[in-house]
C-alpha cells in the first residue's frame, strides 16, 4: 500500500517554464488537496477536489491549475513558473465526509525551485 | 476572511516543562479542528482532532487540546515535554464541517532542550 505518492521529489525550473506535479493515491480517497509550505506561513491550500472531475480554488490558487480526471490522480500545473512559486508542495487525500476517524494522508512533498 | 492564527511562531522549552500552543480561528459556522505535527524532514502527521462531543480531546504522545467555542480557540497542551517533541506544530480548521476546505495556521516551531 503506497499511500500518497508525489512525483517528482525535486525540480528546478527557470522563470516562464511550465511543469506538472503528479499526486497519486491508492486508498480510494474522494477528497484530494494541493498545499504549498513556505517558512513562517504554514501550509496554504492551493486547490482541492471533492471527487473525480471536480476541482475548487483554495487560499492561493493564482498561477496554478489542477485536474482530477481520474479519482486516484490529482495534477497540479504551473503554466509559467515564477520565483514566487519556489516552495515545497504537498498533496493530501482523505475519505469522504463522515469518515471522522480518517486522518488526512500526506505525500512526502515536492521541492520546487524557480530561478 | 476565514483564517487560522497560531500565536507563537517559535517556542523554546526545557525537558519536563509544560507546553501550551495557542490556536484561534475566524469562522462563525460549524468547524472541525485538528493539530498536526511535522518532525524534521518528514510530512505532517495527525496529533488529534475534534469533531463533536467532549471539548477536551486527547491525542497521541500525551498531547491534548481543548475546544472553547466562545473563544474560537483550540489550544494544544502537554504537561511535560520531551526532547523528541521538537518539531513544528500546525493547527488546522475545516470550515463548514467535513473536509471541504481545510485551512492551516502558520505553524509553531518547538525546540525542546535536554
Amino acid at each position: 500500500n503506497a499511500g500518497v505518492t508525489q512525483t517528482p521529489k525535486f525540480r528546478v525550473l527557470k522563470t516562464g517554464q511550465s511543469m506538472t506535479l503528479l499526486c497519486a493515491q491508492d486508498m480510494n480517497h474522494e477528497y484530494m488537496y494541493w498545499y504549498r509550505q513556505d517558512p513562517g506561513m504554514g501550509l496554504r491550500l492551493i486547490h482541492y477536489s471533492v471527487g473525480e472531475g471536480t476541482t475548487a480554488k483554495g487560499e492561493v490558487p493564482d498561477g496554478y491549475n489542477v485536474s482530477r480526471l481520474k479519482k486516484q490522480n490529482f495534477l497540479l500545473g504551473l503554466e509559467s513558473a515564477a520565483p514566487s512559486q519556489t516552495s515545497v508542495y504537498f498533496c493530501a487525500s482523505i475519505l469522504p465526509q463522515g469518515a471522522t476517524d480518517s486522518p488526512l494522508h500526506f505525500g512526502n512533498g515536492t521541492r520546487l525551485t524557480v530561478t | 476572511a476565514q483564517s487560522v492564527s497560531q500565536h507563537n511562531h517559535h517556542v523554546i522549552l526545557s525537558e519536563a516543562a509544560s507546553l501550551e500552543l495557542g490556536c484561534n480561528y475566524s469562522y462563525g459556522g460549524t468547524v472541525n479542528l485538528f493539530w498536526y505535527v511535522q518532525y524534521p524532514g518528514q510530512h505532517l502527521q495527525l496529533l488529534l482532532k475534534y469533531f463533536s462531543g467532549d471539548p477536551l480531546v486527547k491525542g497521541i504522545k500525551g498531547f491534548e487540546a481543548e475546544f472553547i467555542k466562545s473563544k474560537f480557540s483550540f489550544n494544544l497542551r502537554k504537561p511535560s515535554v520531551q526532547w523528541s517533541d521538537t518539531a513544528e506544530y500546525f493547527c488546522a480548521v475545516n470550515l463548514g464541517g467535513g473536509y471541504n476546505k481545510l485551512i492551516f495556521g502558520a505553524g509553531t516551531r518547538l525546540a525542546v532542550h535536554p
